[in-house]
């Protein structure tokens, strides 16, 4: 069974230019997540998706960051402009069901963003 | 607020010892803890979830507990291996989503 794949591994911007960042989840999978995770620090949730619906996007910084997931699937998060303060690593997770603390999680390698 | 907190230094153990790691949360009262681990440049992977009514939890090597008085798990790893040098989250719900601590960064040396 193939994994959470997330592209592009790694990503170096100037500061000011717009990012994206694409996640496809597990087969079946109906929840999706974003997190963003600070060196030396546990991910935070950023949105959750459950089929193609934002259920929960009280932690993304809605002046510049956006997130989509189409037909339910995919999904692409969006920085626009990015700031210095944005390098961190992007993480993608979805799960089975619909329970964002208790169904396991599966996490992709994530996106490492560094902002000059 | 809710937090939860994990030992910000690094355990250094050696081969074949158990491991125990901490993990602490305040100002809430969670139902559900879980653990993973995370290696450098991955993903976390899930090992393990125990409930509030549940004092232990094993899978193997791992045993995970869950005291609601202390308001703290511990997570052991037995006969530890320099494979199991990683790091390793706690989280736990908060609504209905993970709250994850910053995890402690073991290693394993043989």
């Amino acid at each position: 069974e193939a994994g959470v794949v997330q592209s592009p591994r790694y990503k170096i911007i100037e500061k000011k230019q717009p990012v994206a960042f694409w996640c496809n989840p597990i087969s079946g999978h109906n929840t999706l997540y974003w997190y963003l995770q600070n060196l030396g620090q546990g991910p935070e949730l950023l949105i959750r998706y459950e089929n193609e619906e934002a259920v929960d996007d009280s932690q993304l910084p809605k002046d510049r960051f956006s997130a989509e997931r189409l037909k339910g699937v995919d999904s692409t998060l969006k920085i626009q402009p990015a700031e210095l303060g944005d390098s961190a690593v992007y993480l993608c997770a979805s799960s089975v069901g619909t329970s964002g603390s208790t169904d396991t999680q599966y996490f992709g390698p994530g996106t490492r963003l560094t902002v000059l | 607020s809710q937090k939860i907190e994990q030992n910000s230094e690094a355990l250094n153990i050696q081969e074949g010892k158990t491991a125990t790691l901490t993990c602490n949360y305040t100002n809430y009262s969670p139902a559900y803890l879980q653990w993973y681990r995370q290696d450098p440049g991955r993903g976390p992977v899930f090992l393990l979830l125990i409930r509030e009514n549940e004092k232990e939890k094993r899978k193997e090597r791992l045993k995970v507990t869950f005291d609601t008085t202390l308001k703290q798990s511990l997570f052991h790893i037995t006969a530890s291996q320099p494979a199991d040098s990683a790091t390793y989250l706690c989280a736990h719900d908060y609504g209905n989503k993970l709250v994850f601590g910053a995890g402690t960064i073991l290693r394993v040396k043989s």
